[in-house]
């Protein structure tokens, strides 16, 4: 049971739009701590995709974007192309016990 | 451009310990910015996040595993170790190591290695 919850998949077709939602807590989202999002492609280590809630690192695409709200975040992708499709996460810190860094379970996105 | 890169055995007995390394390349381990942690990821399955380091010898542990982890820093040799006691069948899983940063964002990852605890 990951801390962070994300949807187990969603899908879209070619040029469409989707959206991928990571609910948190009042000790970890809700306590504005930073979100950062991942795109891990099949049999390779994750790539810092959104970092800091809505920065994109330097060759980042501007389709890809991220947002906050309250307890929970967003990963919004925008004109979906088939090499899109890979497992996203959400990452952020909890504050509880002695702090640590928590994980999103994970959300396959197929481009169909 | 900073590059990591996991290293140790792939095959552990149960109950044994296991042990890797993380080799830091294209900038200084010791660089006052960073810290430097292991994640894993069992086949199928989600990231988890076992623990990080600062260079001043600093730890933070995942509560579910503090009891078995420790994590250690060789500054001489660029270098970072992870070493996990008692292991058990539910710890097969491509461990990562990474880089920290201010707000917790992890901008630098190794490609994974692959340990299986069997017997």
């Amino acid at each position: 049971q990951s801390v962070l919850t994300q949807p187990p998949s969603v899908s879209g077709a070619p040029g469409q739009r989707v959206t991928i939602s990571c609910t948190g807590s009042r000790s970890n989202i809700g306590a504005s701590s930073d979100v950062h999002w991942y795109q891990q492609l099949p049999g390779t280590a994750p790539k810092l995709l959104i970092y800091g809630n809505s920065n994109r690192p330097s060759g980042v695409p501007d389709r890809f974007s991220g947002s906050t709200s309250g307890t929970s975040a967003s990963l919004a992708i925008t004109g979906l192309q088939a090499e899109d499709e890979a497992d996203y996460y959400c990452q952020s810190y909890d504050s509880s016990l002695s702090g640590y860094v928590v994980f999103g379970g994970g959300t396959k996105l197929t481009v169909l | 451009q900073v590059q990591l890169q996991e290293s140790g055995p792939g095959l552990v007995k149960p109950s044994q310990t296991l042990s890797l390394t993380c080799a830091v390349s294209g900038g200084s381990i010791s660089s006052g910015h960073y810290y430097w942690t292991w994640i894993r990821q069992p086949a199928g399955k989600g990231l988890e996040w076992i623990g990080r380091i600062y260079t001043s010898g600093s730890t933070n542990y995942n509560p579910s595993l503090k009891s078995r982890v420790t994590i250690s820093v060789d500054t001489s040799k660029n270098q970072f170790s992870l070493k996990l006691s008692s292991v058990t069948a539910a710890d097969t899983a491509v461990y990562y190591c990474a880089r920290g940063r201010f707000g917790e964002r992890l901008d630098y990852w190794g490609q994974g290695t692959l340990v299986t605890v069997s017997s």
